[in-house]
C-alpha cells in the first residue's frame, strides 16, 4: 500500500497563477482532508470530504477549491494564488469515526512570489 | 469550542533520559486524543490514542501518553530517550460528539535530544 500520496512535492508560482494539488490514498478511507502548515501555527484544515461527490469547508477556505470526483483522490484548486498562500500542504485521510486517525500525506511545499 | 495547548515550544533532553511532552486540552464532552510525529520534510505520523479506558495509553516507538480529565491534561512521555527521537511533535484533539473534520492541532513541540 502507498498510503497516501501527494503530488507535487514542491511547486513555486507567481501571484495570480493558478495550479492544482493532487491526493490520492489507497486505503478505501471515506474522509479525506486539506491542511495547510505554517510557522508557530500547527495545522489548520482548509477543506474536508466525507465521501465521494461531496466537499465541505474547514477553518481557512477562502482562496481554495476541492473536488472528490473519486473516492480516492481529493484534488486542491488554487484559482489565483496570492503570496499568503505559501505554505506547506497536507492531504489526510481517514475512516468516518472521529475516533481514527488520519493517515497524511507527505506535502507539498508551495511557494508563491 | 476545541483547543490545544502545547506549552513549550521547544523541549530538549539528553539522551538516554526520560522525556515528557505536555499537552492541555478544552473540548466540549468527552474528548478523543491523539499524538503524532513529524519528522523533517516529512508527513505527520500517527503515534498513538486515548479513546476510552485505561488511562496510560503506549504507542510506536515506545512513547505513551496519560489521560488527566481532571487536569484536562494529555502528557506524551517516553522513559529513555533515543536521538532519532529529535522531530516536531504535535498533540490533537476531537470532542466525541463532533464529527471527524473537527480535529484541532496544536502549535506542535520541537525535541530535539543530545546525544
Amino acid at each position: 500500500n502507498a498510503g497516501v500520496t501527494q503530488t507535487p512535492k514542491f511547486r513555486v508560482l507567481k501571484t495570480g497563477q493558478s495550479m492544482t494539488l493532487l491526493c490520492a490514498q489507497d486505503m478505501n478511507h471515506e474522509y479525506m482532508y486539506w491542511y495547510r502548515q505554517d510557522p508557530g501555527m500547527g495545522l489548520r484544515l482548509i477543506h474536508y470530504s466525507v465521501g465521494e461527490g461531496t466537499t465541505a469547508k474547514g477553518e481557512v477556505p477562502d482562496g481554495y477549491n476541492v473536488s472528490r470526483l473519486k473516492k480516492q483522490n481529493f484534488l486542491l484548486g488554487l484559482e489565483s494564488a496570492a503570496p499568503s498562500q505559501t505554505s506547506v500542504y497536507f492531504c489526510a485521510s481517514s475512516h468516518p469515526q472521529g475516533a481514527n486517525e488520519q493517515f497524511f500525506g507527505p506535502g507539498t511545499r508551495l511557494t508563491v512570489l | 469550542a476545541q483547543s490545544v495547548a502545547q506549552p513549550e515550544d521547544q523541549v530538549n533532553v539528553a539522551e538516554g533520559n526520560p522525556l515528557t511532552v505536555k499537552c492541555t486540552y478544552s473540548v466540549s464532552g468527552n474528548p478523543y486524543l491523539f499524538w503524532y510525529v513529524q519528522y523533517p520534510n516529512r508527513g505527520l505520523q500517527f503515534l498513538l490514542k486515548y479513546i476510552t479506558g485505561d488511562n496510560l495509553v503506549k504507542g510506536s516507538y515506545g512513547f505513551e501518553a496519560e489521560f488527566n480529565k481532571s487536569q484536562t491534561s494529555f502528557h506524551l512521555k517516553k522513559p529513555s530517550a533515543l536521538v532519532s527521537d529529535s522531530a516536531l511533535y504535535f498533540c490533537a484533539v476531537i470532542s466525541q460528539r463532533a464529527g471527524a473534520n473537527n480535529l484541532f492541532f496544536g502549535t506542535g513541540t520541537r525535541l530535539t535530544v543530545i546525544p
